[in-house]
This record gives structure tokens, sequence and C-alpha cells, in this order.
């Protein structure tokens, strides 16, 4: 079955932009639509942005002037930027798949720490 | 942000029925658009526990029953285990701003 893995530094210095790449196997990117989800320490989930063949994108208002979310097919990976990070931006950050509205498929996520 | 309303925390002895409720608004849940759960174990990501307001996933157990009436939905476990000590949340779609996916805001279910 599909299985998806993040990959990225732990820790990211405040005003730097925090890159994260989700990497998929046991089956293909294309014709799914993917996406990003964080969860600070002790809080909830939060969607950040999803992706649908390359072109088609969607970004939380909340986060969308800071946030860039990209596919590169030939990989079979997507990836998140998120700019100008705070200590705010801390938390666990999980790739998944989107089927129809719900997240089917959950990476085991990774914690990303922004500090000095 | 969470837009969907849940109760902290609840607890029950083994064996026996919890509800969970999720209560949304008219740009979510009121709008027609479907409930999904998750269950979070400590330490681990979400899993999805129930799709399309009452579906569960292959390998799901079923003590897990999902219903939505209005903007309103809930997560029933029915004969309550000790390994479903876990967070839930709902989850679902907002019109709002262009659209958006949104969360619950979490309970944590605590096993007697």
């Amino acid at each position: 079955q599909v299985q998806l893995q993040e990959s990225g530094p732990g820790l990211v210095k405040p005003s730097e932009t925090l890159s994260l790449t989700c990497t998929v196997s046991g089956g293909s990117i294309s014709g799914y639509y993917w996406a990003w989800i964080r969860q600070p320490p002790g809080r909830g989930l939060e969607w950040i942005a999803y992706i649908y063949d390359s072109g088609t994108t969607n970004y939380n208002p909340s986060l969308k002037s800071r946030v860039s979310i990209s596919e590169d097919t030939s990989k079979n990976q997507f990836s998140l930027q998120l700019r100008s990070a705070t200590a705010a931006d801390t938390a666990v950050y999980y790739c998944a798949r989107v089927d129809k509205g719900w997240f089917d498929t959950w990476g085991q996520g990774t914690l990303v720490t922004v500090s000095s | 942000q969470s837009v969907l309303t849940q109760p902290p925390s609840l607890s029950g002895a083994p064996g026996q029925r919890i509800t969970i409720s999720c209560t949304g608004a008219s740009s979510n849940l009121g709008a027609g658009y479907d409930v999904n759960w998750y269950q979070q174990l400590p330490g681990t990501a979400p899993k999805l526990l129930i799709y399309g307001n009452n579906n569960r996933p292959s390998g799901v157990p079923d003590r897990f029953s999902g219903s939505k009436s209005g903007t309103s939905a809930s997560l029933a476990i029915i004969g309550l285990q000790s390994e479903d000590e876990a967070d839930y949340y709902c989850q679902s779609f907002d019109s709002r701003l262009g659209g958006l996916y949104v969360f619950g805001t979490g309970t944590k279910v605590t096993v007697l």
C-alpha cells in the first residue's frame, strides 16, 4: 500500500524558510491530491495546503502569504516551503494523501523547531 | 483556528459507550460537507477512523460509528476498550475564504 515519508531539517532559524519533502512509495503521485498538515506540540491539527497534478493548489488563508506547495512527479515527491518562519511555526509536520475530502494515508510526521 | 468544536475530554470504563460531539456551522457541516474522524494514539500520526460521515475503512472495528445531522456530527465508541485511549479529531471542508479543510479541536478519551 501507499506509504509517505517526510524529510527535511529539524531545526530552522527564525525568519528563514522551512522546507520539507514528502516521498511517496508504493504508488504513483499522479491522479491524487496531496496535503500538508501540522500539529504544534500539545495542540490540534491544522491543514496547510494541498496540490493536485502539479497545477491545482489551495492554501490555508491564514498561511497563504508565506506558503508554497509543489510536486516533482519524476521523483514521486511533493514539497512544502514556509517562508519567514517564527516560533509559532514549531510543530510536527505531516504529509497526507487526500481522497474525496478526507486524509486517508499519513506520513509518520517530522518535528520542526524554529529557534535560533 | 479550529472551527469545529469538540469536548476537550471524555472518559469511560471498559465496555461502556461514549459519544464525541463535533459542532460546526452553516459554512461547513451545515452546508452539507461530510465529516471525517481520526484517531491519534500517543506519539503517532492520526489515522482515518470514519469517512463520509459513517463509513469505516477496512480494518477499523465496528464498535466505532459516525453520524451527522445539520451542523453537528458525532462519533460513538460502543464497548470501549483500553486501546481506544487516544485523541480523536473530526474534520470537514469549509466554504469560507475560498475553501479550506478544517479540523475539530480534538477530544482526549481516557479509559478508566
